[in-house]
């Protein structure tokens, strides 16, 4: 099992311009998330599928989208990517099977938008 | 104020000291967790734990529900123990986590 996969694992863009992250598990997890990490700050949840079909709001939504294009994949969209933007971004994934909700994360891709 | 407080925010050890990580949260929870970022950026998870206390290895967990308070004990701290250790709380409304701005552990030699 790959697990979490990422891509890309670096990107830099210029002002304006847009990408899509790219999240997939192979674990038959229903629940996947996006996360933002900035330096001296916690992760802070973009947006998140609790199941395949529906995508949520997170903490800080505003200039993402996202796409739960099927069970196994979750993707991110920066439509106009602004420097606020430059950050480390995770993806994670969590089974329902249990009360824990266990979080299972990607590598991260570094992104840089200058 | 966060709703998650972790402290110390470095914290500098000579190999073989215990080591303690405390997490405060000011939320009803479901279930706190503690994860590990390695150097390298990847994140793992260590520990759930709703009540009491858990070990695996030379890590130690405990949760005080009644505190809203959490610790992380490393016994016999080696240098592959260093990393950024990250306390989050899931509420009990949602599978959804609150992180703690972590705690950068590094461990001398």
């Amino acid at each position: 099992n790959a697990g979490v996969t990422q891509t890309p694992k670096f990107q830099v863009l210029k002002t304006g311009q847009s990408m899509t992250l790219q999240c997939a598990q192979d674990m038959n997890h229903n629940s996947m998330y996006w996360y933002r990490q900035d330096p001296g700050m916690g992760l802070r949840l973009i947006y998140y599928s609790a199941s395949e079909g529906t995508t949520d709001k997170g903490e800080v939504p505003n200039g993402y989208n996202v796409s739960r294009l099927n069970k196994r994949e979750f993707s991110l969209r920066l439509e106009s990517a602004a420097p606020s933007q430059t950050s480390v971004y995770f993806c994670a994934s969590s089974t329902t099977a249990n009360s824990f909700y266990e979080q299972y994360f990607g590598p991260g891709t570094r992104l840089t938008v200058t | 104020k966060n709703e998650v407080e972790q402290s110390p925010q470095n914290l500098t050890a000579q190999e073989g000291e215990f080591i303690t990580i405390n997490c405060s949260y000011s939320v009803g929870i479901s279930a706190l967790h503690w994860l590990q970022q390695h150097p390298g950026g990847g994140i793992v998870s260590l520990f759930m734990l709703s009540s009491g206390k858990k070990k695996h290895g030379r890590l130690i967990a405990t949760i005080n529900i009644q505190e809203k308070h959490s610790s992380l004990h490393i016994t016999a701290s080696h240098p592959r123990d260093s990393a950024v250790y990250i306390c989050a709380v899931r509420g009990r409304d949602g599978n959804k986590l609150v992180f703690g701005a972590g705690t950068i552990l590094r461990v001398k030699s």
